[in-house]
């Protein structure tokens, strides 16, 4: 079963918007962590953010931004003012410990800036 | 500080032939994992090593794949023999000593089997 849910495939937005990237996630565990990594074409992941199960706290990175809320099970990510270099695939993943905290990805979305 | 390093970046083969790729973690990270990932979608686990010991390696086709970290530093994978449905990207990744914490990842191996 998919325990990390990005619903959104692809996304297409204009340079200067804001576009926020789905991330649904499902444990069983009280301690787990969520990711978020860039994949841009040159495939190489770089990793954006971790957060832990025990700190709902929303955090901000320049023109990024995440939004982890336990109720819903979700860390959605923002990036405001979107550049055409932040298009790429956008992966969230979750660490479970009864797994060795190896990271289970979603399926990504694919977005795509244009001038 | 150099990051996860992987060879070769790109292999074409036919089917039937052996392949191995090769990862070298980031200095002091004990834990190494090496991932799948098949065009569209994400990486997926196929073996989890602390130190020198494979302690997830529930994913792995054992039929035609083979792992090893000797020595508990470089590690390598082996397909023998390669087919088709092999061709993907192979990403090695390390996390440093608590496990819980950020993985670093390597550029990955490009397979292609014609």
């Amino acid at each position: 079963a998919q325990k990390v849910t990005q619903a959104q495939t692809e996304i297409s937005v204009v340079e200067k918007e804001d576009v926020t990237l789905d991330c649904v996630y499902e444990t069983r565990d009280t301690t787990y962590y969520l990711f978020w990594y860039k994949q841009p074409p040159s495939g190489e992941l770089v990793f954006l953010i971790r957060r832990n199960s025990f700190d709902e706290q929303n955090e901000i990175s320049g023109r990024y931004s995440w939004n982890f809320q336990k109720s819903t099970s979700s860390f959605n990510f923002t990036i405001t003012a979107s550049q055409v270099v932040d298009s790429a695939v956008y992966f969230c993943a979750l660490s479970e410990a009864n797994s060795g905290y190896a990271l289970n990805f979603g399926k990504g979305t694919s977005l795509l800036v244009t001038p | 500080e150099a990051g996860v390093v992987q060879s070769p970046r790109y292999k074409i083969i036919e089917k039937k032939q052996p392949v191995a790729f090769w990862c070298n973690p980031i200095s002091g990270h004990n834990t190494l994992y090496w991932y799948l990932q098949n065009l569209g979608q994400g990486p997926e686990l196929l073996i989890r090593y602390e130190n020198e010991e494979a302690v997830d390696d529930s994913q792995l086709p054992k039929d035609r794949f083979s792992a090893e970290r000797l020595k508990g530093v470089d590690s390598t994978l082996k397909i023998q023999p390669a087919e088709l449905g092999d061709s993907a990207v192979y990403l090695c990744a390390s996390s440093s000593p608590r496990g819980s914490g950020e993985q670093f990842f390597g550029p990955g191996t490009r397979l292609t089997v014609l």
